[in-house]
C-alpha cells in the first residue's frame, strides 16, 4: 500500500538573503548540538557545532544560536547562495559520559531552496 | 580528509534475500554507526559499534544485525529482506570522545 511520510518543513529564499533554520530539541540533558547539510544524492556533511556552555558560535557565513531556556537551536546562513540548497539537519548528543558513545539524535530536517 | 565509503550506491534485492551492506572508514575511528533515512523521518539509528566486535542496538534494530571484525569495517546485515526495509542506508564514523560523525554517501536499497 501507499506509505505516507511526514512533510519536511521548507524554507524558500532569494539568493543573497539571510536564511534562518530552526530546530527544537526535547532533552534538557543534551550538551552538544550539530548541524549537517545534505545535498541530493550525498551523505550529510558537517556544518557547525556548539556545546551547551555556549550561546552562539560563528563559522564562515554560518552562525548557530542556542537557547537552552526554550530548548531551541537555530542555524543562520548569511548571503545565501544557490549552492546552499539542501536539507539541513540538527542533531543532539546527551553527553559523553556513560554509554552515549557519541550517539546523535537527528531532527527530521528542513529543506532549504535558494532561488537565483 | 576523512573518507567513509559504502560498498554500493544502489542495490535491488528480492524479499527474503540476505543482504550485506559494507562500510569502510580510513581514519582509525573507534565508533561506527548505521542509520536508515526515510522521507520526513530524518536519520534513525539502527546499530552502532564503539570497538571491534562490540555492538549496541540503536533505535530501530529489528530485522537487522551487524558485524565488526576489523576496526575499519562495519557491516549491516538484513537476514531476510522485506519491502519495508526499502530505504537509504547511511554509515558514519567518529573518534572516541568526539561527537562529530563523518558520513558515507549512502546506499539506496530497494527490496522488491
Amino acid at each position: 500500500g501507499e506509505s505516507v511520510g511526514l512533510h519536511l518543513p521548507t524554507l524558500s529564499v532569494q539568493e543573497g538573503d539571510n536564511s534562518i533554520i530552526n530546530c527544537a530539541y526535547s532533552n534538557s540533558a543534551s550538551d552538544y548540538f550539530i548541524w549537517y547539510k545534505q545535498e541530493s544524492g550525498k551523505g550529510p556533511q558537517f556544518i557547525i557545532d556548539i556545546r551547551s556552555n555556549m550561546d552562539k558560535r560563528q563559522g564562515q557565513r554560518v552562525t548557530v544560536l542556542l537557547n537552552k531556556t526554550v530548548k531551541h537551536l537555530s542555524l543562520q546562513i548569511a548571503a545565501t547562495q544557490p549552492g546552499d540548497s539542501a536539507v539541513y539537519f540538527c542533531a543532539e548528543n546527551i553527553g559523553a559520559g556513560g554509554t552515549s558513545y557519541g550517539k546523535l539524535t537527528f531532527g527530521q530536517g528542513t529543506i532549504l531552496t535558494v532561488h537565483p | 580528509d576523512v573518507k567513509v565509503t559504502q560498498s554500493s550506491r544502489y542495490l535491488v534485492k528480492r524479499t527474503g534475500e540476505k543482504v550485506f551492506l559494507e562500510c569502510v572508514q580510513d581514519m582509525d575511528h573507534e565508533n561506527m554507526f548505521w542509520y536508515r533515512q526515510d522521507p520526513g523521518l530524518g536519520l534513525r539509528l539502527i546499530y552502532f559499534s564503539y570497538d571491534v566486535k562490540m555492538k549496541e542496538k540503536g533505535d530501530i534494530p529489528e530485522g537487522y544485525s551487524v558485524s565488526r571484525e576489523k576496526k575499519e569495517r562495519f557491516s549491516l546485515i538484513l537476514e531476510s529482506a522485506s519491502t519495508n526495509q526499502t530505504s537509504m542506508y547511511l554509515c558514519a564514523s567518529s573518534w572516541s570522545g568526539f561527537n562529530e560523525q563523518f558520513f558515507g554517501p549512502g546506499t539506496r536499497l530497494t527490496v522488491l
